[in-house]
């Protein structure tokens, strides 16, 4: 069983077009993540949610919208897409989000805009 | 966050044990030191977390000094498999965030 899964795998958009990525975990966790990971392979926390409620947003753009309809998803909606948006986003899950806690990823999300 | 420095790249031949150093000088007194693997088009995996003196699991040891200032990751007889970039993470002042920064490339040759 997939503990941590995302779709779509790739995404190829164009310039301006808005897009969801979709994340779920089977593992009961109370704490989902997005990252993202540019071509330089830098990993970054961009959001993440603690049992529904956002708990930090590390100044992403507005264009970025993390949705989660409930504790076991968390999706990422992105407006307007830019040609610096392309990069694979990661979802994550941990227990409390406490930051000893292991973080469980998923298998990414390879995002070009052209 | 606490920052840390690790070599950017490392190659090794299959068989061989491969030490990562990491130093984290600014390490708060109850943070965790935590490792992650990640292979190339997956998800980074956790390996090993220890707090202090030598924490061994089956894939790896970490060792940590007194100070607490660096840490080292040990791979006992590297296979071509462990080719990949291994993040050595420290959680700092920022709650839940946490910082995987570049990371260090293993290659295993044979």
């Amino acid at each position: 069983d997939t503990a941590v899964s995302q779709t779509p795998k790739y995404l190829v958009t164009q310039m301006g077009n808005d897009k969801s990525i979709k994340c779920e975990q089977n593992l009961g966790h109370d704490t989902m993540y997005w990252y993202k990971q540019d071509s330089k392979k830098f990993l970054k926390i961009m959001f993440s949610y603690n049992n529904k409620e956002l708990i930090i947003n590390e100044t992403v753009p507005n264009r970025f919208s993390p949705k989660s309809p409930d504790k076991a998803h968390l999706n990422l909606h992105i407006n307007s897409l830019e040609l610096g948006d392309s990069a694979v986003y990661f979802c994550a899950s941990s227990q409390e989000g406490k930051r000893e806690e292991t973080q469980y990823f998923g298998p990414g999300t390879r995002l070009l805009v052209l | 966050l606490a920052k840390t420095t690790q070599p950017i790249s490392m190659d090794s031949y299959e068989g061989q044990e491969v030490n990562i150093t990491c130093s984290h000088n600014n390490i708060a007194t109850n943070d965790y030191i935590t490792w992650y693997q990640q292979f190339p088009s997956q998800g980074p995996r956790f390996i090993i977390q220890g707090y202090k003196t030598k924490v061994t699991n089956e894939v790896a040891s970490l060792f940590i000094p007194a100070d607490r200032k660096s840490s080292t990751l040990s791979l006992p007889r590297v296979s071509l498999s462990d080719t990949a970039v291994y993040y050595c993470l420290v959680p700092g002042d920022s709650g839940y965030a946490l910082n995987f920064g570049k990371g260090t490339s293993l290659l295993v040759t044979p």
